[in-house]
């Protein structure tokens, strides 16, 4: 089935330095990539959706000068959280569509980023 | 936009009981509607999901129901095991391409031996 594959599982930084997180479809082209937050028992919410070869679209709140998302290639999405913060830190995670699968979708594994 | 409410927050089943968990949508052209199984730190877990065309799904000792002239969707599992304690979603999507997944906010489910 298909797969995405995102790294890094986990990263821990220092306030104020940037993070990059990497998905890729590994079996299937993604034109369209979601990115979601994920606090503590709290449920998932969608930050953007990045479509290949345009801007992304950002959720009302979340700053698209802070979480910069590129997807440059219909196998790869990143999102970059710069000047990362301590209230930055979560469970970020990415989802795409396989046309091929009937339109399911499927998930990243997850980063569990710290931000110390 | 699409909100999607879900309850009970919690629930706690005893072992060998049903388990019930509701899901009410806002967007009428929303037709994909899937629910996931959640364990700490790891991605959702895709259990059964439904399509608008259809009223009512089963697999084994999962089930989903969906009405759609009220927009709301239900989980429905028998004979609860401990294992199935975890986090449960619902979500929602229409079926363009580049629509995304709106999620509930998730019922802790505890299955009591």
């Amino acid at each position: 089935g298909a797969v995405v594959s995102q790294h890094p599982s986990w990263v821990i930084c220092k306030s104020g330095t940037s993070v990059k997180i990497e998905c890729r479809s590994l079996d299937f082209q993604a034109t369209t990539m979601f990115w979601y937050r994920q606090f503590p028992k709290q449920s998932l919410m969608l930050m953007a959706t990045s479509n290949e070869g345009s801007k992304a679209t950002y959720e009302q709140g979340v700053e698209k000068d802070k979480f910069l998302i590129n997807h440059a290639s219909l196998t790869l999405s990143t999102l970059t959280v710069t000047s990362a913060h301590p209230e930055d830190s979560s469970f970020y995670i990415c989802s795409a569509r396989d046309s091929l699968a009937n339109y399911g979708y499927t998930f990243g594994s997850g980063t569990r980023l710290t931000v110390v | 936009g699409e909100n999607v409410e879900q309850h009970p927050s919690t629930l706690s089943v005893q072992e060998g009981d049903s388990a019930v968990i509701k899901c009410t949508y806002s967007d009428s052209a929303s037709n994909y509607f899937p629910w996931y199984k959640q364990e700490l730190g790891k991605r959702p877990q895709l259990i059964i999901d439904i399509r608008s065309n259809v009223g009512e799904k089963k697999d084994q000792r999962i089930a989903v129901t969906l009405n759609k002239t009220a927009k709301h969707f239900s989980l429905h599992i028998t004979e609860t095991q401990p294992e199935d304690s975890a986090v449960y979603f619902c979500a929602a999507s229409r079926g363009s391409g580049n629509t995304p997944l709106v999620f509930g906010k998730g019922t802790r489910l505890s299955v009591i031996a």
